[in-house]
């Protein structure tokens, strides 16, 4: 079975453009939670979308939106990049939104922010 | 001060070897504790999952859970060079799905 896949793998941008980062979970999977790795640090929770909807938002700047469709696969948008929104971006996968629920992940998407 | 602490190493030892990872949490309403593997530009992997306090063994991996101490560990028996990656411990809470990480320890086994 195929795991949570994302795209693209790599992405290179210049500060102040935007950028749209997409996930597909694992089969079955109604929720997807998007989050953010900087270089030696662990990742940062940034939003989770659970059958459509918004159900928790991580402290980031309202530059970050997000979204679910109705096959349950997700986009992450970031509009005015800064330098510092260089990272690895990782999106997880699991059944529900709460309670006994282990989060799978992708490989991420690696921004790069000249 | 972090919600959740995690030495990050780097810390290296003998094929073989008996490895301790630990990390350490202040929030009292986290109940799910997990730990993930990360392979340089890979995404985290789910090692182990557990509720309650106490032990739970899958293989040569043991993850231990203390809730009054607020400590949980993993073990590694028998350490293998393919065990050479960044253990990242998570925790989160009965509400919603929002994963606190630590910062990760740096693992190298040398053959």
């Amino acid at each position: 079975d195929a795991g949570v896949t994302q795209s693209p793998t790599h992405l290179i941008k210049t500060r102040g453009q935007q950028v749209t980062l997409r996930c597909s979970p694992i089969s079955g999977h109604k929720s997807v939670s998007w989050y953010q790795q900087v270089l030696g640090q662990g990742p940062q929770f940034i939003f989770q979308y659970y059958e459509k909807e918004e159900r928790g938002r991580g402290n980031f700047p309202d530059r970050f939106s997000a979204r679910q469709f109705p096959n349950y696969s997700s986009e992450l948008n970031v509009n005015a990049l800064l330098l510092g929104d260089s990272a690895l971006y990782l999106c997880a996968s699991s059944l529900a939104w709460a309670g006994d629920q282990p989060q799978h992940f992708g490989d991420g998407t690696r921004l790069s922010i000249l | 001060q972090k919600e959740v602490e995690q030495d990050p190493g780097p810390l290296s030892v003998p094929e073989g070897a008996i490895v301790s990872l630990n990390c350490t949490y202040s929030n009292s309403a986290f109940q799910y504790f997990m730990w993930y593997r990360q392979y340089s530009r890979k995404g985290p992997e789910l090692l182990m999952y557990t509720y309650s306090s106490g032990n739970k063994e899958d293989g040569r991996f043991t993850a231990q859970v203390d809730k009054s101490s607020k400590y949980i560990s993993l073990f590694i028996r028998d350490s293998q060079p393919s065990d050479s990656a960044t253990y990242l411990c998570a925790m989160k809470g009965n509400q919603g799905g929002k994963l606190i990480f630590g910062q990760g320890t740096e693992l190298s086994v040398k053959p």
